[in-house]
This record gives structure tokens, sequence and C-alpha cells, in this order.
């Protein structure tokens, strides 16, 4: 299986900054098979970005993605207030499909 | 509009079962593989379960292989997970959710609400 290590745990930034989130893969991702998903409280979450770099439909383009081999990130351009949440990358190239840990990016 | 709601979530003893069920709308149901994914409460995302566009084919986390069964119902555009045996370590919200692209690996683009399971005596 491969393990998906996500750092920072918590980044804590303020509205208009850039975040960068880091996602370390155990073992090569398959062709790029890594998404990155949104989480808020109380909801499901939701696709950001897929195939590393592409961004899912109605996803603001201040999110980008970027990496392969072993080694992603997600950056946001500028933090808006409703981008404070928690964010997981997910490889789903080889199976089992797995999730990192998660990083809560909250408001400093 | 396209939508997933899940549904049959509930309080459970140690030992029982309990079978989960997310509707499907607004998609070609019968053309994309489909997974449970699950969520401890204030904890990260585990995958659970997946099973193809057709029903022919299922896989499983090592943590629930044995005891829960996925499958479908592609002319009541539902997808169900038969879950046996229950565990404490099961509970969780349950989420279904569809590959992005219709019979190929893909990322996850349509997410249920969730049903939480709660099993505890």
């Amino acid at each position: 299986e491969i393990v998906l290590t996500q750092s920072p745990g918590t980044l804590s930034l303020s509205p208009g900054e850039r975040a960068t989130l880091s996602c370390r893969a155990s073992q090569s991702v398959s062709s790029s098979y890594l998404a990155w998903y949104q989480q808020k409280p109380g909801q499901a979450p939701r696709l950001l970005i897929y195939g590393a770099s592409s961004r899912a439909t109605g996803i603001p383009d201040r999110f980008s993605g970027s990496g392969s081999g072993t080694d992603f990130t997600l950056t946001i351009s500028r933090l808006e207030p409703e981008d404070f949440a928690v964010y997981y990358c997910q490889q789903y190239g080889t199976a089992p499909r797995s999730f990192g840990q998660g990083t809560k990016l909250e408001i400093k | 509009e396209v939508q997933l709601v899940e549904s049959g979530g509930g309080l459970v003893q140690p030992g029982g079962s309990l079978r989960l069920s997310c509707a499907a709308s607004g998609f070609t149901f019968s053309s994309y593989w489909m997974h449970w994914v699950r969520q401890v409460p204030g904890k990260g995302l585990v995958w659970v379960s997946r099973i193809n566009s057709d029903g022919s084919s299922t896989s499983y986390a090592d943590s629930v292989k044995g005891r829960f069964t996925i499958s479908r119902d592609n002319a009541k555009n539902t997808l169900y997970l038969q879950m046996n045996s229950l565990r404490a370590e099961d509970t969780a919200v349950y989420y279904c959710t569809r590959d992005k692209e219709p019979h190929t690996y893909d990322a996850f683009d349509i997410w249920g609400q969730g049903t939480l399971v709660t099993v505890s005596s």
C-alpha cells in the first residue's frame, strides 16, 4: 500500500497569504494519479485537483497543484476566508487507493 | 443535478449487521465505478471498498475484508454496503463516492452527504 504523508499537520496563515501544502508518497504514484480534496466541518470532501495539476470543475484558479513521482504540492496563491479547512491528498493509481492524514489550514 | 444520497446508518451493537444504501441520480450510474469511504469523526478519510461498473469486480480494505460486501443494482441506481460482524472501530461516517470518469481509475468527484454508523453496546 502506498502511504501518503502530508505536511505540515497544521498551517496557520492569514487571509491574502500564500499557502503551500506538501504530500509525499512512500513509492512513486502511477501516472501522477494524485488528487487533492478540501473538507469543511460537517461537509463531505470536495475534489480540488486531479492528475496532480488539473483543477476540477468550478475550482478557482488560486488553487494549483504540482509535482510528480513521490512529491506533490498544493498551492493556494491568496487565501480567502472560505479556504480555511482540512486538505487531503489521495493517490488513485495503485490499489488500494489511499489518503494522506490531512493538513488543517487555520486562520492565524 | 448529479447527486448521491446515503441512508441506513444508525446505532448497532458489536457483532451486529447493517446495510447502507446510496441512491444515485443525475448521471448514468451503470457507467461508473463506485466506492465507499469512511471517516471516524475528527479523523482522516479511509477508503473502504470499490465496485466496478457492472458489479463483476470488487475490492476491499484489509480492515473490512470478509465482513463487508459491496454491491450495486444498476436498474435501481443504488449502491450498497452490507456490513456484518461490526466492531467498535467501524464507527464512522460512511460516504459513497464515484470515480470522476466512467470505466476508469479516477479521482472522486461526487460525494454523498455521509451516513453515521455507531457500533456500541
